[in-house]
This record gives C-alpha cells, structure tokens and sequence, in this order.
C-alpha cells in the first residue's frame, strides 16, 4: 500500500519564526488532507489539496503531485500553533486513507 | 459545522471485556471511519463504512468489529479487550459515499486504557 513520510519528526520553534512541514508519499493519490492535532487530541482538518497551493491565512500548502510531495508552510508561528501535524494520503481507486507518523511542533514564546 | 461525537473521552477496562465505542455525525454523511493513533505509527485505518449496514476492513481489523445500523451512527466493537488495544480511537465522517475522495471530519477521540 501507499507509504506516507513526513519530515521533521519533531520541530522547535521560536514565535513569529517561519517552518515548513514535509509529506512524502510512494505513490499516485487523488486526496493529500493536512490535519492539526491540538493538545486535547482533537484532530481539525486544514487543507484538502490532491494538487496546487492554497493558502488560509498564515496557513498554506502546495501538493506537487507529479513527485509526490506535499509542503505545509507556517508563517509568523504562535503558540497556538502547537500539536501534531499529520498528512494523510488516499491512493487512486482505495478507500484507504494512509496518514503520516506526523511532526510535532512546539512553538515557545 | 459539521459534528462528529464520541461516547466518551476516557475510557478504562479489564482484559477480556467487551467494549463498545459509539460515534455519531449529524452532516447526513455517506462515510465513516474509525482509526487508532498510537505513537510514532500516525493514524490507522481499522474499518470504514460507506453506507448503512456496509463495512470495509481497513489496516488492522484484527480484534475488532464494526455496526452501522444507522447512518448517524458508526460502533467500533471490541469483542475481548487486551492490552495491546490501549490507544487513542479516533471516528470521522465525510460527505461522499464509495470513496474518500473529500474531507474527514474527525470526533475528540475516546482514549482507551485497557489493564
């Protein structure tokens, strides 16, 4: 089945510092959806993009579908930020929606 | 905005009990997923439903059962809990019926500890 990596495992950021969050997937997918986990658990969904850029306020992504990358970009970081980052990634004709071991960042004020 | 409950937050019980975690959508959505989360391993898919009465095995079913009688509502079945079930069960729920091509929305989570 589809192989879901995202780097970095962990991230430590200063607030108002930038970060950029990776997902690599092995295969061809026609759903990419980046989710935040806050502290409590709750897993809240920030983008749904198979392919392209959009962008939701300090929040953007960019899925480069032909090499199987997708980027989450974080600007003027707040603590807020913080929790768990996942990716997870649906592969052609799958119900199968395969997710990432995620990045955990930790903004410090 | 979409709504995703799970019966309970926390959730402690014995080996070799039967436990049932109950989550319900109130967007009329066609899917429904249960997954667990366990450190460094992400989320995994245990089984999905794409409509009333259908059920799919996702990665790791072993251990486990799903009902979906209505379409509200998706049960996640643990006919004898062991120990190695201990982990954080996440439901979500979307749109479209056959495929997951569209937005998961996720429930709080019921963490499960199982002694």
């Amino acid at each position: 089945g589809i192989q879901v990596e995202q780097s970095p495992p962990d991230l430590i950021l200063q607030e108002g510092a930038n970060s950029t969050l990776r997902c690599n997937f092995s295969d061809s997918v026609n759903n990419l959806q980046w989710f935040h986990q806050n502290p409590w658990g709750q897993l809240i969904n920030l983008f749904y993009i198979p392919s392209g850029t959009k962008q939701n306020g300090r929040l953007s992504a960019t899925t480069v579908a032909t090499e199987r990358y997708s980027l989450l970009y974080i600007s003027s970081s707040q603590t807020t930020d913080s929790g768990v980052y996942f990716c997870a990634a649906l592969l052609y004709n799958n119900n199968d929606m395969r997710f990432g071991a995620g990045t955990r960042l930790t903004v410090k004020p | 905005d979409v709504k995703v409950t799970q019966s309970s937050r926390y959730l402690v019980k014995r080996t070799g009990e039967k436990v049932f975690l109950e989550c319900v959508q109130d967007m009329d959505h066609e899917n429904m997923f249960w997954y667990r989360q366990d450190p460094g391993l992400g989320l995994r898919l245990i089984y999905f439903s794409y409509d009333v009465k259908m059920k799919e095995k996702g990665d790791i079913p072993e251990g486990y059962s799903v009902s979906r009688e209505k379409k509200e509502r998706f049960s996640l079945i643990l006919e004898s809990a062991s120990t190695n079930q201990t982990s954080m069960y996440l439901c979500a729920s979307s749109l479209l019926g056959g495929s997951s091509t569209d937005t998961q929305y996720f429930g709080p989570g019921t963490r499960l500890t199982v002694l």
